[in-house]
């Protein structure tokens, strides 16, 4: 059972450039979500999924997009990539609403240069 | 904004002991909450889950939950070197298909 699979893993990209993590979950899960982590800020929301066709705005969504591409897939877009995006990156999915946990992907660590 | 606050640490407790974490919350409403477990480099795992006032045992862990307080704890006893690793305390809120809302971690580190 693959659970959550994102990618890439690695990415470094030059400022301005574009990009999109990709997130995929076998689960069935209705919820999806990004979070970025930064040293000594924990997990960030960034956008979130509560179910196919619908989008949220996160604590820290400017500079990104996403888009709900079906049940199982949650992709994030990078448009013009800056510096300060340089982090780590997870995707996560739910397993029931509202008391569920969640369950992450390996995370994806971008730089930008 | 709802807030999750935990001391960042490093805690640094023997072999052994007990390590205690904690973690308050500002969002009075919350139902929910998480300990996850992070090994450096690695993804967050779910350890523990409690939804309720008191206390819930699995193996070494206890999480407790005081919601008057707004506190939620998580005791790790006779703590292993494997143990080492950052916690982060996550909360839910009350309505609807909230998301997770996580404190910035403590990090362990268990002494052999």
């Amino acid at each position: 059972n693959a659970g959550v699979t994102q990618t890439p893993k690695f990415q470094v990209l030059k400022t301005g450039q574009s990009m999109t993590l990709q997130c995929a979950q076998d689960m069935n899960h209705n919820s999806m979500y990004w979070y970025r982590q930064d040293p000594g800020m924990g997990l960030r929301l960034i956008y979130y999924s509560a179910s196919e066709g619908t989008t949220d705005k996160g604590e820290v969504p400017n500079g990104y997009n996403v888009s709900r591409l079906n049940k199982r897939e949650f992709s994030l877009r990078l448009e013009s990539a800056a510096p300060s995006q340089t982090s780590v990156y997870f995707c996560a999915s739910r397993r029931q609403e509202h008391t569920g946990e969640l369950f992450f992907g390996e995370g994806s660590r971008l730089t930008v240069l | 904004q709802k807030e999750v606050e935990q001391n960042s640490g490093p805690l640094s407790v023997p072999e052994g002991a007990i390590a205690s974490l904690n973690c308050t919350y500002s969002d009075r409403g919350s139902q929910s909450f998480f300990w996850y477990r992070q090994y450096s480099g690695k993804s967050p795992e779910l350890i523990m889950s409690i939804y309720s006032n008191g206390d819930k045992e699995d193996g070494r862990f206890t999480a407790q939950l005081n919601k008057a307080s707004q506190y939620v704890s998580l005791l790790i006893r006779d703590s292993q070197p494997s143990d080492s690793a950052t916690y982060l305390c996550a909360v839910v809120g009350n309505s609807g298909n909230t998301p997770l809302v996580f404190g910035k971690g403590t990090r362990l580190s268990v002494i052999a």
